[in-house]
Parts: C-alpha cells; sequence; structure tokens
C-alpha cells in the first residue's frame, strides 16, 4: 500500500500571511502514460464532509479560491493558500488515488496565529 | 444539482452485519465510480472501497476486506456497502463519494455507525 505522510501535523499561520502543507507518498503517483499525478487535497471543517480543493496535484476545483495551489510531482507534494483568510481554518488532507487502497494522509490542522 | 444522501448507519453489536445505502440524484448514476470513506471520531479520513462505474470491478481497504461489500444498484440510482463481521473499530461516519477525475468530488453528510455492546 502507499503510505501518504503529511508534514506538518499543524500550523498556526498569521491572516494574510501563507500557509503551506506538504504531502510525501512511499511511491511515485504519477501516471506515466497520462503525465498526470493522482493526488488530490482536501479540506475539512468541523461538522461538515470534506471538500476537495485540487486534483491531478495542481487542477483547482470550481469555485476554490485562487489563493490555494496545488505543487509537486511524483512522490513530493505542496498544498499553498497565499494569504489565509480566517475561513481557511480547517483540517487538509492529500489523497493518492493511483493505486487502490487509495490512501489518506494523516491530516494537517490549520489555525490563525 | 448533484446530491448524495447517505442513511442506513445506527448502533450495532460487535460481529453483528448492518447495510448502508447512498441515494443519489442530480447526475447520471451508472457513469461515475463511487467510493465509501468513513471517520472515526476525532480521526482522520480513512478511504474504504471503490465500484467502478459499470460495478465490474470493486476495491477495498485491507481494514475491511473480507468483510465489508460495496454495490450499486443502477435502476435505483443508490450505493451500498453491506458490513459484516463488525467490530468496535468500525465505529465511524460513512461517507459517500462521488469520482470525477480521479477523486472524490462531491460528498453525502455522512451516517453514523457505532459499533457497541
Amino acid at each position: 500500500d502507499i503510505v501518504m505522510t503529511q508534514s506538518p501535523d499543524s500550523l498556526a499561520v498569521s491572516l494574510g500571511e501563507r500557509a503551506t502543507i506538504n504531502c510525501k507518498s512511499s511511491q511515485s503517483v504519477l501516471y506515466s502514460s497520462y503525465n498526470k499525478n493522482y493526488l488530490s487535497w482536501f479540506q475539512q471543517k468541523p461538522g461538515q464532509p470534506p471538500k476537495r480543493l485540487i486534483y491531478w496535484a495542481s487542477s483547482r476545483d470550481s469555485g476554490v479560491p485562487d489563493r490555494f495551489s496545488g505543487s509537486g510531482s511524483g512522490t513530493d507534494f505542496t498544498l499553498t493558500i497565499s494569504s489565509l483568510q480566517a475561513e481557511d481554518v480547517a483540517v487538509y488532507y492529500c489523497q493518492q488515488s493511483y493505486s487502490p487502497p487509495y490512501t489518506f494522509g494523516q491530516g494537517t490542522r490549520l489555525e490563525i496565529k | 444539482q448533484v446530491r448524495l444522501v447517505e442513511s442506513g448507519g445506527g448502533v450495532v453489536q460487535p460481529g453483528r452485519s448492518l447495510r448502508l445505502s447512498c441515494a443519489t440524484s442530480g447526475f447520471t448514476f451508472s457513469s461515475y465510480a463511487m467510493h465509501w470513506v468513513r471517520q472515526a471520531p476525532g480521526k482522520g479520513l480513512e478511504w474504504v472501497a471503490v465500484i467502478l462505474y459499470d460495478g465490474s470491478h470493486q476495491y477495498y481497504a485491507n481494514s475491511v476486506k473480507g468483510r465489508f461489500t460495496i454495490s450499486r444498484d443502477i435502476s435505483k440510482n443508490t450505493l451500498y456497502l453491506q458490513l459484516t463481521s463488525l467490530r468496535p473499530d468500525d465505529t465511524a461516519v460513512y461517507y459517500c463519494a462521488r469520482d470525477v477525475r480521479g477523486s472524490e468530488d462531491y460528498w453525502g453528510q455522512g451516517t453514523q455507525v457505532i459499533v457497541s455492546s
């Protein structure tokens, strides 16, 4: 199974500042035939189901603010929030869908400093 | 609009069975792979199972393989998860989700399963 490891486990950032969350997979999630990384990022707020923000490592879902961006390839990925807003307080998860079982990272809790 | 509504959760004794349902609307159910994902109290997300759009293949997390079965009824636009030999560590909120571009785009609100004697 592919193991997904996020860092840090928690993060406190000031409003308007940049937040960066890392995700590392135990093996490559790059599907060479399609040149796509099967890596997604999700945001979960308390009492709500998760919401997908990013798919294929760097493609933003419709309606997701452009302050959210994803980058990386192979085994190392990053979710960046360019200017933190109060509504971005949440737990963030990465997930690989390259090979079942489609494992999630352990989550990163993002708070306001 | 896309809607996913889970049901069937509840309190069940260890070793017993339960069937969860996910009623869908607002999209062509037969065209999409579908997932179940769960979340134990205060814990992170755990992917459980996926079924391909045509029902031809199913894949499971190691923790549920051989005990849970994912299925779908195209005529009812409904996804199912049959849970058997339930254990206390199966206690979680179970979400169904639609697959678009390789991962879960729309999610239901979840149904709670509590395994306790």
